[in-house]
Protein backbone atom coordinates (compact mmCIF):
# COMPACT_ATOMS: atom_id res chain seq x y z
CA UNK A 1 0.00 0.00 0.00
CA UNK A 2 1.06 3.61 -0.95
CA UNK A 3 2.95 5.57 2.01
CA UNK A 4 3.58 9.23 2.99
CA UNK A 5 6.88 9.47 3.75
CA UNK A 6 8.39 11.96 6.87
CA UNK A 7 12.15 12.95 7.01
CA UNK A 8 13.51 13.19 9.97
CA UNK A 9 11.33 11.50 12.41
CA UNK A 10 12.69 12.77 15.01
CA UNK A 11 14.49 16.50 14.77
CA UNK A 12 15.60 18.71 17.65
CA UNK A 13 16.83 22.02 17.16
CA UNK A 14 17.51 25.49 19.43
CA UNK A 15 15.21 28.18 19.56
CA UNK A 16 15.51 30.57 16.71
CA UNK A 17 16.73 28.32 14.36
CA UNK A 18 15.17 27.01 11.25
CA UNK A 19 13.78 24.08 10.52
CA UNK A 20 12.88 22.14 7.61
CA UNK A 21 10.75 19.35 7.70
CA UNK A 22 10.26 16.87 4.58
CA UNK A 23 7.97 14.88 3.35
CA UNK A 24 6.96 12.79 0.36
CA UNK A 25 3.52 12.21 -0.84
CA UNK A 26 1.71 9.74 -2.14
CA UNK A 27 3.03 10.34 -6.27
CA UNK A 28 -0.72 10.53 -7.61
CA UNK A 29 -2.26 12.51 -4.90
CA UNK A 30 -3.39 16.09 -5.74
CA UNK A 31 -3.72 17.71 -2.28
CA UNK A 32 -1.32 18.16 0.50
CA UNK A 33 -1.33 19.01 3.93
CA UNK A 34 0.68 19.81 7.28
CA UNK A 35 -1.20 19.39 10.36
CA UNK A 36 0.55 19.45 14.30
CA UNK A 37 0.06 17.58 17.66
CA UNK A 38 1.55 19.37 20.52
CA UNK A 39 2.07 16.58 23.05
CA UNK A 40 -1.08 14.97 24.63
CA UNK A 41 -3.33 17.21 22.59
CA UNK A 42 -5.58 16.50 19.53
CA UNK A 43 -4.16 16.88 15.72
CA UNK A 44 -4.76 20.35 14.51
CA UNK A 45 -4.86 21.12 10.46
CA UNK A 46 -1.94 23.73 9.61
CA UNK A 47 -2.26 24.27 5.89
CA UNK A 48 -3.14 22.47 2.26
CA UNK A 49 -1.27 23.04 -0.51
CA UNK A 50 -2.90 22.07 -4.24
CA UNK A 51 -1.43 22.94 -7.57
CA UNK A 52 1.62 24.60 -6.24
CA UNK A 53 0.13 27.35 -4.01
CA UNK A 54 -1.83 27.48 -0.97
CA UNK A 55 -5.33 26.55 -0.70
CA UNK A 56 -6.45 26.90 3.05
CA UNK A 57 -4.32 27.44 5.66
CA UNK A 58 -5.58 28.30 10.17
CA UNK A 59 -4.81 30.79 12.14
CA UNK A 60 -1.89 28.00 13.65
CA UNK A 61 0.21 28.91 10.32
CA UNK A 62 1.41 32.38 10.79
CA UNK A 63 4.27 34.22 9.08
CA UNK A 64 6.80 31.52 10.34
CA UNK A 65 5.40 29.12 8.82
CA UNK A 66 5.56 28.55 4.90
CA UNK A 67 5.15 25.13 2.67
CA UNK A 68 7.03 24.47 -0.74
CA UNK A 69 7.01 21.77 -3.43
CA UNK A 70 10.35 22.31 -4.42
CA UNK A 71 10.20 19.34 -7.13
CA UNK A 72 7.92 16.83 -7.94
CA UNK A 73 7.91 14.71 -5.38
CA UNK A 74 8.80 16.40 -2.01
CA UNK A 75 6.81 18.74 0.48
CA UNK A 76 8.40 20.38 3.02
CA UNK A 77 7.47 22.69 5.95
CA UNK A 78 9.70 25.22 7.28
CA UNK A 79 9.44 27.01 10.63
CA UNK A 80 11.95 30.43 10.19
CA UNK A 81 12.52 31.01 13.93
CA UNK A 82 11.29 28.30 16.08
CA UNK A 83 10.13 28.76 19.69
CA UNK A 84 9.59 26.43 22.41
CA UNK A 85 5.84 26.17 21.78
CA UNK A 86 6.70 24.89 18.13
CA UNK A 87 7.65 21.66 20.02
CA UNK A 88 5.30 18.77 18.34
CA UNK A 89 4.35 15.96 16.23
CA UNK A 90 4.58 17.18 12.77
CA UNK A 91 2.46 15.03 10.52
CA UNK A 92 2.63 15.26 6.47
CA UNK A 93 -0.73 13.79 4.69
CA UNK A 94 -1.44 13.60 1.23
CA UNK A 95 -5.29 12.76 -0.73
CA UNK A 96 -6.91 12.59 -3.94
CA UNK A 97 -10.70 13.52 -4.22
CA UNK A 98 -13.09 10.55 -3.08
CA UNK A 99 -10.64 8.51 -1.24
CA UNK A 100 -9.66 10.45 1.78
CA UNK A 101 -6.57 11.49 3.44
CA UNK A 102 -3.20 8.66 4.24
CA UNK A 103 -1.09 10.59 6.73
CA UNK A 104 2.53 10.22 7.37
CA UNK A 105 3.92 8.82 10.20
CA UNK A 106 5.06 12.09 11.53
CA UNK A 107 8.37 14.37 12.80
CA UNK A 108 8.59 15.10 16.16
CA UNK A 109 10.10 18.07 16.51
CA UNK A 110 11.72 19.33 19.81
CA UNK A 111 12.36 23.19 20.22
CA UNK A 112 15.07 23.44 22.91
CA UNK B 1 -17.54 26.41 13.17
CA UNK B 2 -16.70 22.70 12.32
CA UNK B 3 -16.14 20.89 16.04
CA UNK B 4 -15.78 17.37 17.18
CA UNK B 5 -16.64 16.02 20.74
CA UNK B 6 -15.08 13.05 21.99
CA UNK B 7 -16.46 12.55 25.53
CA UNK B 8 -14.29 10.15 26.86
CA UNK B 9 -10.47 10.93 27.20
CA UNK B 10 -9.65 7.35 28.55
CA UNK B 11 -11.47 4.03 28.10
CA UNK B 12 -10.59 0.83 29.55
CA UNK B 13 -12.29 -2.74 28.37
CA UNK B 14 -11.13 -6.23 29.08
CA UNK B 15 -9.87 -8.08 26.32
CA UNK B 16 -12.63 -10.03 24.58
CA UNK B 17 -14.53 -7.64 25.39
CA UNK B 18 -16.84 -5.06 23.13
CA UNK B 19 -15.66 -1.70 22.44
CA UNK B 20 -18.04 1.48 21.67
CA UNK B 21 -15.95 4.80 20.97
CA UNK B 22 -18.01 7.82 20.77
CA UNK B 23 -18.38 10.65 18.67
CA UNK B 24 -20.39 13.50 18.48
CA UNK B 25 -19.78 16.64 15.45
CA UNK B 26 -21.09 20.12 14.69
CA UNK B 27 -21.74 20.93 11.38
CA UNK B 28 -23.49 23.03 8.87
CA UNK B 29 -24.22 19.88 6.50
CA UNK B 30 -23.29 15.98 7.05
CA UNK B 31 -19.45 15.84 6.54
CA UNK B 32 -16.97 13.38 5.65
CA UNK B 33 -16.27 11.05 8.89
CA UNK B 34 -13.16 8.97 9.81
CA UNK B 35 -11.79 7.19 12.57
CA UNK B 36 -7.73 7.29 12.93
CA UNK B 37 -5.94 5.43 15.55
CA UNK B 38 -2.51 6.19 16.50
CA UNK B 39 -0.54 3.83 18.41
CA UNK B 40 2.32 5.46 20.93
CA UNK B 41 4.87 7.36 19.09
CA UNK B 42 3.47 6.52 15.50
CA UNK B 43 1.45 8.06 13.10
CA UNK B 44 -2.52 8.24 12.37
CA UNK B 45 -3.93 5.11 10.61
CA UNK B 46 -6.97 5.27 8.84
CA UNK B 47 -9.44 2.67 10.15
CA UNK B 48 -12.54 3.84 8.51
CA UNK B 49 -14.34 6.65 6.71
CA UNK B 50 -18.12 7.57 5.36
CA UNK B 51 -18.93 9.61 2.63
CA UNK B 52 -22.34 8.76 1.73
CA UNK B 53 -24.28 5.51 0.88
CA UNK B 54 -24.91 3.07 4.12
CA UNK B 55 -24.67 3.95 6.89
CA UNK B 56 -22.86 1.06 9.30
CA UNK B 57 -19.48 1.31 7.61
CA UNK B 58 -17.22 -1.63 8.13
CA UNK B 59 -12.96 -0.74 8.79
CA UNK B 60 -9.97 -2.72 8.97
CA UNK B 61 -9.15 -4.75 12.28
CA UNK B 62 -12.76 -5.76 12.43
CA UNK B 63 -13.82 -2.02 13.60
CA UNK B 64 -17.13 -0.96 12.21
CA UNK B 65 -18.99 2.84 12.89
CA UNK B 66 -22.03 3.69 12.58
CA UNK B 67 -23.12 7.46 11.07
CA UNK B 68 -26.16 8.46 12.79
CA UNK B 69 -27.30 12.07 11.39
CA UNK B 70 -30.56 12.71 13.67
CA UNK B 71 -27.71 12.42 16.60
CA UNK B 72 -24.72 14.17 14.65
CA UNK B 73 -22.74 11.02 15.71
CA UNK B 74 -20.56 8.62 14.17
CA UNK B 75 -19.28 5.81 17.14
CA UNK B 76 -17.04 3.73 16.81
CA UNK B 77 -17.32 -0.31 17.61
CA UNK B 78 -15.49 -3.42 18.05
CA UNK B 79 -17.42 -6.60 19.24
CA UNK B 80 -14.46 -8.30 20.55
CA UNK B 81 -11.12 -5.99 21.28
CA UNK B 82 -8.12 -7.59 21.58
CA UNK B 83 -4.43 -6.16 23.39
CA UNK B 84 -2.89 -4.85 20.28
CA UNK B 85 -5.99 -2.40 20.06
CA UNK B 86 -4.72 -0.23 22.79
CA UNK B 87 -3.73 2.86 21.20
CA UNK B 88 -5.66 6.10 20.70
CA UNK B 89 -8.43 6.71 18.81
CA UNK B 90 -9.47 10.08 16.91
CA UNK B 91 -12.60 11.01 15.07
CA UNK B 92 -12.42 13.45 12.65
CA UNK B 93 -14.52 15.40 10.17
CA UNK B 94 -14.34 17.05 6.96
CA UNK B 95 -16.21 19.34 4.45
CA UNK B 96 -18.85 17.21 2.68
CA UNK B 97 -17.15 17.49 -1.07
CA UNK B 98 -13.77 16.85 0.11
CA UNK B 99 -12.41 13.50 1.14
CA UNK B 100 -9.83 14.55 -0.01
CA UNK B 101 -9.94 18.48 -0.99
CA UNK B 102 -8.51 22.09 0.03
CA UNK B 103 -9.85 22.05 3.37
CA UNK B 104 -8.04 19.60 6.28
CA UNK B 105 -9.51 17.90 8.99
CA UNK B 106 -11.69 18.73 12.38
CA UNK B 107 -10.05 16.62 14.55
CA UNK B 108 -11.76 15.15 18.04
CA UNK B 109 -8.96 15.37 21.01
CA UNK B 110 -8.95 11.64 20.69
CA UNK B 111 -9.72 8.44 23.70
CA UNK B 112 -7.43 6.95 25.30
CA UNK B 113 -7.94 2.99 24.80
CA UNK B 114 -6.72 0.65 27.84
CA UNK B 115 -6.84 -3.58 27.40
CA UNK B 116 -7.25 -5.27 30.44
CA UNK B 117 -6.04 -8.97 30.26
Amino acid sequence: EPEVTQTPSHQVTQMGQEVILRCVPISNHLYFYWYRQILGQKVEFLVSFYNNEISEKSEIFDDQFSVERPDGSNFTLKIRSTKLEDSAMYFCASSTKGRGYTFGSGTRLTVV
Amino acid sequence: AQSVTQPDIHITVSEGASLELRCNYSYGATPYLFWYVQSPGQGLQLLLKYFSGDTLVQGIKGFEAEFKRSQSSFNLRKPSVHWSDAAEYFCAVGPPYSGGGADGLTFGKGTHLIIQP
